[in-house]
C-alpha cells in the first residue's frame, strides 16, 4: 500500500509555462514533505521542503503547497525551463528521525521548448 | 568538495556471488541511507545508520548487510541470498539537527546488474 502517491506518471510543459507537480499521502502522521529532482543516472537532488505548519514554501522559481486536509501538496515551477526536464520525487516523514522517509514514484516533466 | 562518493557506477555480477556496493561522505552527516530503485517505482529504504557502529533494517533488507566502521563510509553488500538484485543502488546521507529528518544528499548510485 503506497503511502505517498504521485498519480502523474508523465507530464509535459511548454518552456515559459508553470508546471505543476501532484503528490498525494494517506499517513496523517506525515509532517514534513520534500521534494527532489532526478536526472537519469544520477542521484536525487533535494529541491524544496514544507513543514506541515505552513501551507506554502517558496525558493526562486519553484513553491510547493500543502494542504493538509486533504492529504495533498503540490510543486509549482514558473516559469519552466528544458533544464527542469527530470523526474520529480515526493517524499514525507514523520517526526523521527530519518528513517521514516517515505517517496513517491515519481513523475516525469518534460519540458517543451 | 564535499559530497557523496559510490563506487561504481555499474557492476555486473554472476548470480550466486556476493557483492559490495561502496558509499563514501566527507560531509561530515551522522546518518546514512542505502536505498533501492527499480523501474516505475520510488525508493525504496534498505538500510539506514544513524550513528557509527549502529545500523537498522529498513522496508527491504532481507538479502542485504551493511556495516559502520567509520562515520564516512557505509558499505552495502548485495548477498546471494536477494532473489532480485538487479536495479539501480543509492546512498544518502543527511545532517542530524533537533531529532529531526532533514533533507538528504544522495551519490550518484551504481547500477548493479545481476545474469
Amino acid at each position: 500500500d503506497q503511502q505517498v502517491k504521485q498519480n502523474s506518471p508523465s507530464l509535459s510543459v511548454q518552456e515559459g509555462r508553470i508546471s505543476i507537480l501532484n503528490c498525494d499521502y494517506t499517513n496523517s502522521m506525515f509532517d514534513y514533505f520534500l521534494w527532489y529532482k532526478k536526472y537519469p543516472a544520477e542521484g536525487p537532488t533535494f529541491l524544496i521542503s514544507i513543514s506541515s505548519i505552513k501551507d506554502k514554501n517558496e525558493d526562486g522559481r519553484f513553491t510547493v503547497f500543502l494542504n493538509k486536509s486533504a492529504k495533498h501538496l503540490s510543486l509549482h515551477i514558473v516559469p519552466s525551463q528544458p533544464g527542469d526536464s527530470a523526474v520529480y520525487f515526493c517524499a514525507a516523514s514523520a517526526g523521527n528521525y530519518g528513517q521514516n522517509f517515505v517517496f513517491g514514484p515519481g513523475t516525469r516533466l518534460s519540458v517543451l521548448p | 568538495d564535499g559530497g557523496i562518493t559510490q563506487s561504481p557506477k555499474y557492476l555486473f555480477r554472476k548470480e550466486g556471488q556476493n557483492v559490495t556496493l561502496s558509499c563514501e561522505q566527507n560531509l561530515n552527516h551522522d546518518a546514512m541511507y542505502w536505498y533501492r530503485q527499480d523501474p516505475g517505482q520510488g525508493l525504496r529504504l534498505i538500510y539506514y545508520s544513524q550513528i557509527v557502529n549502529d545500523f537498522q533494517k529498513g522496508d527491504i533488507a532481507e538479502g542485504y548487510s551493511v556495516s559502520r566502521e567509520k562515520k564516512e563510509s557505509f558499505p552495502l553488500t548485495v548477498t546471494s541470498a536477494q532473489k532480485n538484485p538487479t536495479a539501480f543502488y543509492l546512498c544518502a546521507s543527511s545532517p542530524h539537527r533537533d531529532n529531526r529528518p532533514y533533507e538528504q544528499y544522495f551519490g550518484p548510485g551504481t547500477r548493479l546488474t545481476v545474469t
